[in-house]
């Protein structure tokens, strides 16, 4: 089993629609957890943090379930500029590394 | 732009070659980390090094070995070349030891195809 994992994709949407993303992680020690974007044959680039009293930036909102460990990106009134790969990551404490999800791909359409 | 730069941008090798991709780090960051990303999958940790000592490592076989210099830019080696090594590899610069993701900025990415 993956220590992260992601809805498989690919999600389809018209221009406009909300969008949700879930991510769930398999360490209960996992200490930091972000979502990231990135674009076809580019690299990832930090998109949010995710907190666990939920955080948003725009049309986005990202929130986090310790309890469950799951944490979940919503964009609202999708553009077309949304169209990307969206990657699930967590950092534990004290370890140096970001772990991804395999990211789910999303296309919206005019 | 993250001021991250990685060489080469493309690179097509054949089974059992050896491979060198290079990564310049932000100014002022000490701690370059690389992943290796293949087709449909996330980025994977292959190692990390500060301050030219390396510091983690992933589930990566010994010949991806990597070096880096006093002016904290950083090589990754791959020796013996398999198929399965064709990937985008990302490097990712950052000051001091990984606290925060939005402490690391990946660069462009070399994209390695093995034939």
């Amino acid at each position: 089993r993956k220590e992260v994992e992601q809805d498989p994709g690919p999600f389809n949407v018209p221009e406009g629609a909300t969008v949700a993303f879930n991510c769930t992680y398999s360490n209960s020690a996992s200490q930091s957890f972000f979502w990231y974007r990135q674009d076809c044959r580019k690299e990832p680039k930090l998109l949010m943090s995710v907190y666990s009293s939920g955080n948003e930036d725009g049309r986005f909102t990202a929130q986090l379930n310790r309890a469950s460990q799951y944490i979940s990106l919503l964009i609202r009134d999708s553009k077309l500029s949304d169209s990307a790969t969206y990657l699930c990551v967590v950092t534990h404490q004290g370890a140096q590394k970001l772990v991804f999800g395999q990211g789910t791909r999303l296309t919206i359409n005019p | 732009e993250t001021g991250v730069t990685q060489s080469p941008t493309h690179l097509i090798k054949t089974r059992g070659q050896q491979v060198t991709l290079r990564c310049s780090s932000q100014s002022g960051h000490n701690t370059v980390s690389w992943y290796q990303q293949a087709l449909g999958q996330g980025p994977q940790f292959i190692f990390q090094y500060y301050r030219e000592e390396e510091n983690g490592r992933g589930n990566f076989p010994p010949r991806f070995s990597g070096l880096q210099f006093p002016n904290y830019s950083s090589e990754l080696n791959v020796n013996a070349l398999e198929l399965d090594d064709s990937a985008l590899y990302l490097c990712a610069s950052s000051s001091g030891l990984l606290r925060s993701a939005d402490t690391q900025y990946f660069g462009p990415g070399t994209r390695l195809t093995v034939l």
